[in-house]
């Protein structure tokens, strides 16, 4: 069965400075990752994804992704803080078949000014 | 392009009415998803649609109903609502093929049942 873990529900950051959201991964077969991003009332956007194609994988915003085989891991980073990044973010993963998938439970960004 | 629109926005109920949700896409998409957001459980599927005419269980379907009679319709019946089923309610829609293709989500219903 799979699985995904987002290993804190709240991070906080000053602009300016790095971010790390964590999420790790259960699976039983090579799965097929996103991040997804929700600002408040409003629906989820894809921030990007990972296909096997590479294992970093660099999205919208500035942000990117490293998948992590032997860590079963798919951490989100970004160099440098927006205020306007501020929101909710969700690791998720298909499971096999394609037709459904698995949300982590969130992680939501502070940024202070 | 209107994407994936949800009507309506927001909704408050009594317990024990009903009403449907409607969620109306115009990318052509294949697959169609129904779920409820709640603080700290992620996103939770309700029911899915593989396809026009089709329905399938989700992880918490218990007290609600689908129906996809159009490819671009996917509705979210609840017959006799509780306040358990307060919550924000997200469809989305995903195209065949791989793994790796995304889901694309309205922007949500957000429903109290009092």
């Amino acid at each position: 069965a799979q699985s995904v873990t987002q290993l804190d529900s709240h991070v906080s950051v000053s602009e300016g400075t790095p971010v790390l959201l964590r999420c790790n991964y259960s699976s039983s077969y090579s799965p097929s990752l996103f991040w997804y991003v929700q600002h408040p009332n409003k629906g989820l956007q894809l921030l990007l994804k990972y296909t096997s194609a590479a294992t970093l994988v660099k999205g919208i915003n500035g942000f990117e992704a490293e998948f992590k085989k032997s860590e079963t891991s798919f951490h989100l980073t970004k160099p440098s803080a927006h205020m306007s990044d501020a929101a909710e973010y969700f690791c998720v993963v298909t499971s096999f078949g394609g037709f459904k998938t698995i949300f982590g439970a969130g992680t939501r960004l502070f940024v202070k000014a | 392009n209107a994407g994936v629109t949800q009507t309506p926005k927001f909704r408050v109920l009594k317990t024990g009415q009903s009403m449907t949700l409607l969620c109306a896409q115009d990318m052509n998409h294949e697959y169609m998803y129904w779920y409820r957001q709640d603080p700290g459980m992620g996103l939770r599927l309700i029911h899915y649609s593989v396809g026009e005419g089709t329905t399938a269980k989700g992880e918490v379907p218990d007290g609600y109903n689908v129906s996809r009679l159009k490819k671009q319709n996917f509705l979210l019946g609840l017959e006799s609502a509780a306040p358990s089923q307060t919550s924000v309610y997200f469809c989305a829609t995903r195209t065949t093929g791989g793994l790796d293709q995304p889901q694309h989500f309205g922007d949500g219903t957000r429903l109290s049942i009092l």
